[in-house]
């Protein structure tokens, strides 16, 4: 299985801070990496897909980026309500596999 | 806008079967690759499988002598069985789908179901 090391577990940032969010895959997967958020019993939500292309309705704030079989999410300016937390998921080969998470937490 | 629904007991008894079914609605669950995924309270995410709406399928290896995975395609449903439970399938189980076929991630989800596994 292609593991997925997400860091760091936590974070915590203010309303305003800019916020990157790593996850390093045992492998290469190309660009077959997405990012979610998910909100305390909420479903995951996808956030960006092929690395950095943004889903439909997400805003411009969340952007990422690839090097190598690192991947990053970048939250440009914290708003209240991306206080949340943060897994990446690969869809390179199955069995499919996601990150442990990150919380960012309110400062 | 497609959406999904999980439904199914909240309480399994150990060395049980766990059975859950996931209802589309708003699309045909005709086309795209179904999946199941759980999240144990507290814990990351898993992947359990998928079928696709002709009815091949593809399970996590680890989970694989447990699971089976299929399809009404009559009722827009798909089913998940996993035998022989334990205390560590606690979780809440999720059905997924793809968004369009550049979307590489599940941009569809239901709203989870916790399933309890105790006696």
């Amino acid at each position: 299985d292609i593991q997925m090391t997400q860091f760091p577990s936590s974070l915590s940032a203010s309303v305003g801070d800019r916020v990157t969010i790593t996850c390093r895959a045992s492998q290469s997967i190309s660009d077959y990496l997405n990012w979610y958020q998910q909100k305390p019993g909420k479903a995951p939500k996808l956030l960006i897909y092929a690395a950095s292309s943004l889903q439909t309705g997400v805003p411009s704030r969340f952007n990422g980026s690839i090097s190598g079989t690192d991947f990053t999410l970048t939250i440009s300016s914290l708003q209240p309500e991306d206080f949340a937390t943060y897994s990446c998921q690969q869809s390179y080969i199955t069995p499919y596999t996601f990150g442990q998470g990150t919380k960012l937490e309110i400062k | 806008h497609v959406q999904l629904q999980e439904s199914g007991p909240g309480l399994v008894k150990p060395s049980e079967t766990l059975s859950l079914t996931c209802t589309v609605s708003g699309g045909s669950i005709s086309s795209y690759y179904w999946n199941w995924i759980r999240q144990p309270p507290g814990k990351g995410l898993e992947w359990i499988g998928y079928i696709y709406y002709s009815g091949s399928t593809n399970y996590n290896p680890s989970l694989k002598s447990r699971v089976t995975i299929s399809v009404d395609a009559s009722k827009n449903q798909l089913s998940l069985k996993l035998s022989s439970v334990t205390a560590a399938d606690t979780a809440v189980y999720y059905c997924a789908r793809k968004g369009s076929a550049a979307t590489t991630g599940f941009a569809y989800w239901g709203q989870g179901t916790l399933v309890t596994v105790s006696s």
